[in-house]
C-alpha cells in the first residue's frame, strides 16, 4: 500500500528554523516525484514546488523561490520542506504528494500543522 | 504565475448535475492535457478524482466527469450527493515545469 506520512504538528516563533518530512513507502520512493502544497488558514490550495530522486531536480513555484527549500533524503525515502526564518505568514497546513506518471497527484500525506506565533 | 480561475460555489439539490469551470491560459491549461481535479475536506488529504483532464481513477464514481476545451476545463458531478459537499479544486502542468491550483470552488448538496 503507496503511503505518505508525514511529521506531527509544529509550534514556532517568528525567526526560527524549521524542517518537516514525508516519508513514503510501498512503493519505489526514487522512481517519482514529490510535491508539496500549502494551505493558510481559510484559504485555497497553492502548489509550493517538486523534487525528484534527489538529484537536485527541483521545481519551485515563483512565489517560494528563495522562501523555502526542497529536499530528498533518498535513502530512507523521505522528502523535506524546510525554512531558514519563519514569519508569522508561514502559518499553514502543508501537504505533500505523489506526482503519478503523469501531471496529476495520486497519492497525499495526512498534512503537518505549522503555527508560528510569538 | 496566477491561481486558475474557478468560481467560489456551486449548489445543487440532490440527483442534479453541476459543472466547475477552470480557466487559465495558453500557459498552462490550454498548453497541457495534464489537467486534474481534487476533492477536499478541510483537515484532510485532498483525493484525486479526475487526471489528465478526463481520466478517472480506480474507485472514483463514474458521477464524476470532466473535459477540457482551450483553455478552460469542467468538472462535472451527475445524481449530486450528500457525500459530494466539499471544495474542490483544478491544477494544471503549466509551461514553468511546475504546477498552479485553481481558486477552489465550495460545493454544498441543498
Amino acid at each position: 500500500e503507496v503511503q505518505l506520512v508525514q511529521s506531527g504538528a509544529e509550534v514556532k516563533k517568528p525567526g526560527e528554523s524549521l524542517k518537516i518530512s514525508c516519508k513514503g513507502s510501498g512503493y519505489s520512493f526514487t522512481s517519482y516525484w514529490i510535491g508539496w502544497v500549502r494551505q493558510m488558514p481559510g484559504k485555497g490550495l497553492e502548489w509550493m514546488g517538486i523534487i525528484y530522486r534527489g538529484d537536485s531536480d527541483t521545481k519551485y513555484s515563483p512565489s517560494f523561490q528563495g522562501q523555502v527549500t526542497i529536499s530528498v533524503d533518498k535513502s530512507i525515502s523521505t522528502a523535506y520542506l524546510q525554512w531558514s526564518s519563519l514569519k508569522a505568514s508561514d502559518t499553514a497546513m502543508y501537504y505533500c504528494a505523489r506526482r503519478g506518471n503523469g501531471g496529476y497527484f495520486d497519492y497525499w500525506g495526512q498534512g503537518t500543522l505549522v503555527t508560528v506565533s510569538s | 504565475q496566477s491561481a486558475l480561475t474557478q468560481p467560489a460555489s456551486v449548489s445543487g439539490s440532490p440527483g442534479q448535475s453541476i459543472t466547475i469551470s477552470c480557466t487559465g491560459t495558453s500557459s498552462d491549461v490550454g498548453g497541457y492535457n495534464y489537467v486534474s481535479w481534487y476533492q477536499h475536506h478541510p483537515g484532510k488529504a485532498p483525493k484525486l478524482m479526475i487526471y489528465d483532464v478526463s481520466n478517472r481513477p480506480s474507485g472514483v464514481s463514474n458521477r464524476f466527469s470532466a473535459s477540457k476545451s482551450g483553455n478552460t476545463a469542467s468538472l462535472t458531478i451527475s445524481g449530486l450527493q450528500a457525500e459530494d459537499e466539499a471544495d474542490y479544486y483544478c491544477t494544471s502542468y503549466t509551461s514553468s515545469s511546475t504546477y498552479v491550483f485553481g481558486t477552489g470552488t465550495k460545493v454544498t448538496v441543498l
